[in-house]
């Protein structure tokens, strides 16, 4: 099992529509967890840490559910610059607090 | 700030060929790391360094060479190409642990034939 599990899509959803993506994690003892945004052909881009207790940056939030071990990415009134690849990141304690990616899920926002 | 910056964009080898990619920052970041991307799969670590002179393997070290003898610069090199090291590579930089936000170059497209 990958320590990291994102669903790769594509999701194809409407402009102006919600969309919610879920990243598994498998081990308990992560600390940290952040989501970033890949653009086609670019590098890496933090798009916003998970913090414990959710959060929230304009139209975006990020849930965290240390019981089931995952993450969740909101998307509000998607606009069509959100296509991207979303980047899901684990912090593991017990590896040198070394991070783990997930493949991304991609996100394609259609007119 | 130029940031985190890469060279070369893109280059292809030939097997058995040896490269340096070049890495350098200007955000004084103690942190570096090199990772390569390959379809499917998350970004795997190679190397990382937590300091000048600090340097340690990651998931995927075999292959690859690394030092730091700056804080800015931080050249991942290719001993001996091989086609399985086909892929993107991404250098990154960050405060100190992995666990702040991480600034990444924009990548070296490597294609080994």
């Amino acid at each position: 099992r990958k320590e990291v599990e994102q669903d790769p899509g594509p999701f194809n959803v409407p402009e102006g529509a919600t969309v919610a993506f879920n990243c598994t994690y498998s081990n308990s003892a992560s600390q940290s967890f952040f989501w970033y945004r890949q653009d086609c052909r670019k590098e890496p881009k933090l798009l916003m840490s998970v913090y414990s207790s959710g959060n929230e940056d304009g139209r975006f939030t990020a849930q965290l559910n240390r019981a089931s071990q995952y993450i969740s990415l909101l998307i509000r009134d998607s606009k069509l610059s959100d296509s991207a690849t979303y980047l899901c990141v684990v912090n593991m304690a017990d590896s040198n607090y070394q991070l783990i990616w997930g493949a991304g899920t991609k996100l394609i926002i259609k007119p | 700030n130029a940031g985190v910056t890469q060279t070369p964009k893109f280059q292809v080898l030939k097997t058995g060929q040896s490269m340096t990619l070049q890495c350098a920052q200007d955000m004084n970041h103690e942190y570096m790391s090199w990772y390569r991307q390959d379809p499917g799969m998350g970004l795997r670590l190679i190397h990382y360094s937590v300091g000048a002179g600090i340097t340690d393997q990651g998931e995927v070290p075999n292959g690859y060479n690394v030092s730091r003898s700056t804080t800015e610069d931080f050249p991942l090199r290719l001993l001996s190409a091989a086609p399985s090291q086909t892929s993107v590579y991404f250098c990154a930089s960050s405060y100190s642990s992995t666990g702040q936000t991480q600034y990444f170059g924009p990548g070296t497209r490597l294609l080994v034939l």
